[in-house]
């Protein structure tokens, strides 16, 4: 069926990297822009990004630009988000989720990526 | 940045009342760039609206998205059980950005 599987959870260090991957399945993957979006503990939903998996252009949030980077395998139909010198703020849920006229119609089940010393 | 201020923060009614959910934006929004996302806790976001009024595959007529503007609604007629979650929305802007709102709780009273 049409879904977003991610990869499980991950504990790193601060100043580490961790990269979360996303397996698309049931549609034709290079036709949906896929984004991540971020939801640390408690709070709210943050947009971090976003890619095309036909090309592999991307456009990443401000806030995130030097930091994030986002990349596909269009072979295997897999994204991914690679995020670096991981601080304690970092510490949250990330979901990829597909793009639908400007909105998000699709979402992986969410990474817990957890940034502890 | 396009800022969206959900209100009220929490919403507390009976299933079986009508629920009416507010984003304001801190400047004009095309209606086509601005959805409504439904998160029960430990899911992910479920898309309920998008394009400010249109149901996503799946959701019941009971959701109805209205506004234009700077100001819009997610409106539900009557509460079932299943819809007491935390609503979110969302805009589009150029740069490209996507922003959301802080959310609005709709618990059950």
């Amino acid at each position: 069926q049409v879904q977003l599987v991610q990869s499980g959870a991950e504990v790193k260090k601060p100043g580490a990297s961790v990269k979360v991957s996303c397996k698309a399945s049931g549609y034709i993957f290079t036709s949906y822009y896929i984004h991540w979006v971020r939801q640390a503990p408690g709070q709210g939903l943050e947009w971090m990004g976003m890619i095309n998996p036909s090309g592999g252009s991307t456009d990443y949030a401000q806030k995130f630009q030097g930091r994030v980077t986002m990349t596909r395998d269009k072979s295997t139909s897999t994204l991914y988000m690679d995020l670096s010198s991981l601080r304690s703020e970092d510490t949250a849920v990330y979901y990829c989720a597909r793009d639908q006229l400007l909105s998000f119609d699709l979402w992986g089940q969410g990474t817990l990526v957890t940034v502890s010393s | 940045e396009i800022v969206l201020t959900q209100s009220p923060g929490t919403l507390s009614l009976s299933p079986g009342e009508r629920a009416t959910l507010s984003c304001r934006a801190s400047q004009s929004v095309s209606s086509s760039y601005l959805a409504w996302y439904q998160q029960k806790p430990g899911q992910a976001p479920r898309l309920v609206i998008y394009g400010a009024s249109s149901r996503a595959t799946g959701i019941p007529d009971r959701f109805s998205g209205s506004g234009s503007g700077t100001d819009f609604t997610l409106t539900i007629s009557r509460l079932e059980p299943e819809d007491f979650a935390v609503y979110y929305c969302q805009q589009y802007g150029s740069s490209p950005q996507y922003t959301f709102g802080q959310g609005t709780k709709l618990e059950i009273k």
